[in-house]
């Protein structure tokens, strides 16, 4: 099975904030990476697919990048409605595997 | 506009049975590959289960495997997932999500709310 291993666990910012989040896989998966944001008591939802593809409706601050075993997600200046836990997903095989999240708190 | 909601959570003791349904709307269930996901407690996100467009595909997770099944009914528009022998590490809630079209591989753009389902003694 394939692992993902997020980074950091949690991450403290302030509205206008740069955020990055980290995702390796344990294995190169080319470019089938999927992000995702949820809110607490809310489903999932997507955010970014085959890594850098902003899904219809996101907005553009949101950002994917990376290929093979390390992808990364960047919320360019992060705005109120965006504290939330953001995890990744690859789609490259059969378990499909998440990883363990990211929470972004207020710092 | 595409609505997905499920239903049949709730709480069991270990080792019954429980139906999961999610019915499906605004679209046509069979022209979609479906996924069955849940999170634990507190906790992260698991893929449970696949069931390819054309029903010729159907995939577990390991742990779920011989136990539970995935399943739909065309003329219903509804997706199901059928769960046996139930453990408590089987608790949390389940969501059914389509797989995204038009895009090769298994992207999950719409998800349903959830449904609870509670393994205890």
């Amino acid at each position: 099975d394939i692992q993902m291993t997020q980074s950091p666990s949690s991450v403290s910012a302030s509205v206008g904030d740069r955020v990055t989040i980290t995702c390796r896989a344990s294995q190169g998966i080319s470019g089938s990476l999927a992000w995702f944001q949820q809110k607490p008591g809310k489903a999932p939802k997507l955010l970014i697919f085959e890594a850098s593809s902003l899904q219809s409706g996101v907005p553009s601050r949101f950002s994917g990048s990376g290929s093979g075993t390390d992808f990364t997600l960047t919320i360019g200046s992060l705005q109120p409605e965006d504290f939330a836990t953001y995890f990744c997903q690859q789609v490259n095989s059969f378990p499909l595997t998440f990883g363990g999240g990211t929470k972004v708190e207020t710092k | 506009q595409v609505q997905l909601v499920e239903s049949g959570g709730g709480v069991v003791q270990p080792g019954r049975s429980l139906r999961l349904s999610c019915a499906a709307s605004g679209f046509t269930l069979s022209n979609y590959g479906m996924h069955w996901v849940r999170q634990a407690p507190g906790k992260g996100l698991e893929w449970v289960a696949t069931l390819w467009y054309d029903g010729t595909n159907k995939y577990n997770e390991d742990s779920v495997k011989g136990r539970f099944t995935i399943s739909r009914d065309n003329s219903q528009n509804t997706l199901f997932l059928q769960m046996s022998s139930l453990r408590v590490d089987d608790t949390g809630v389940y969501y059914c999500a389509t797989n995204k079209m038009g895009t090769p591989g298994y992207y999950f753009d719409y998800w349903g709310r959830g449904t609870l389902v509670t393994v205890t003694s």
